[in-house]
């Protein structure tokens, strides 16, 4: 069974640009949850997407959004960036993940965004 | 404010040896608290989960214990490998309960160096 893909894998983008991340999560996984991992703040919880909808959503700003897909796919997009957006991005899928659920959670390997 | 402390921050050990990491919380009341192993470069993996009525839970050589009077978890990693250096994260997850989410609180994590 193929794991969670994300791509790109790395990025390098300017202040004041936007970005388009994707993440294919596990095949039969219908929740995907967005994290940003960075050395100073460790991981945040971004949001969660659950059959296309937005189902919990962490405390960052409105830059940061993200939708999914029929077939469970999903993107994050970033607009406007900044110096502080530098971050390793994180997807995960579970089978139901939220809810109060102990569905294992699956993370991909991540897309470095560097931003100058 | 939810929060997540681990100790210690680093740790280093020789092969063969056993450790046991910490984790403090003071999120209340949850739903389960999960253990991750991060290798360098790669996403989190699961290592255990447990809901607030499970005591202890034990995936190969990690074992995880739970007191949620005192809201502290431990990992004990037995008989080290050069393979466990990594970085151990504890995360807890919110129950509807205590404010109608379920965003998880990342610790910031404990990094392990096993030398031979």
């Amino acid at each position: 069974k193929a794991g969670v893909t994300q791509t790109p894998r790395y990025l390098i983008k300017t202040r004041g640009q936007q970005v388009t991340l994707s993440c294919s999560p596990i095949s039969g996984h219908r929740s995907v949850s967005w994290y940003q991992q960075t050395p100073g703040q460790g991981l945040q919880f971004l949001f969660e997407y659950f059959s296309e909808t937005q189902r919990n959503k962490g405390n960052f700003p409105g830059r940061f959004s993200g939708r999914q897909f029929s077939n469970s796919r999903s993107e994050m997009n970033v607009s406007t960036l900044e110096l502080g957006d530098s971050a390793l991005y994180l997807c995960a899928s579970s089978l139901g993940w939220t809810s109060g659920s102990v569905d294992e959670q699956f993370f991909g390997p991540g897309t470095r965004l560097t931003v100058l | 404010k939810n929060q997540v402390e681990q100790s210690p921050q680093s740790l280093i050990i020789l092969e063969g040896k056993n450790c046991t990491l910490q984790c403090n919380y003071t999120v209340s009341p949850f739903s389960n608290l999960r253990w991750y192993k991060q290798d360098t470069g790669r996403g989190p993996v699961s290592l255990t989960i447990m809901t607030f009525s499970e005591n202890t839970k034990s995936n190969g050589r990690y074992t995880a214990t739970l007191d949620a009077d005192t809201k502290q978890s431990s990992l004990h990693i037995t008989a080290s490998q050069l393979s466990d250096s990594a970085s151990y994260i504890c995360v807890v997850i919110p129950s509807f309960a205590s404010g109608g989410s379920y965003i998880p609180t990342f610790g910031r994590g404990t990094s392990l160096i096993v030398h031979p």
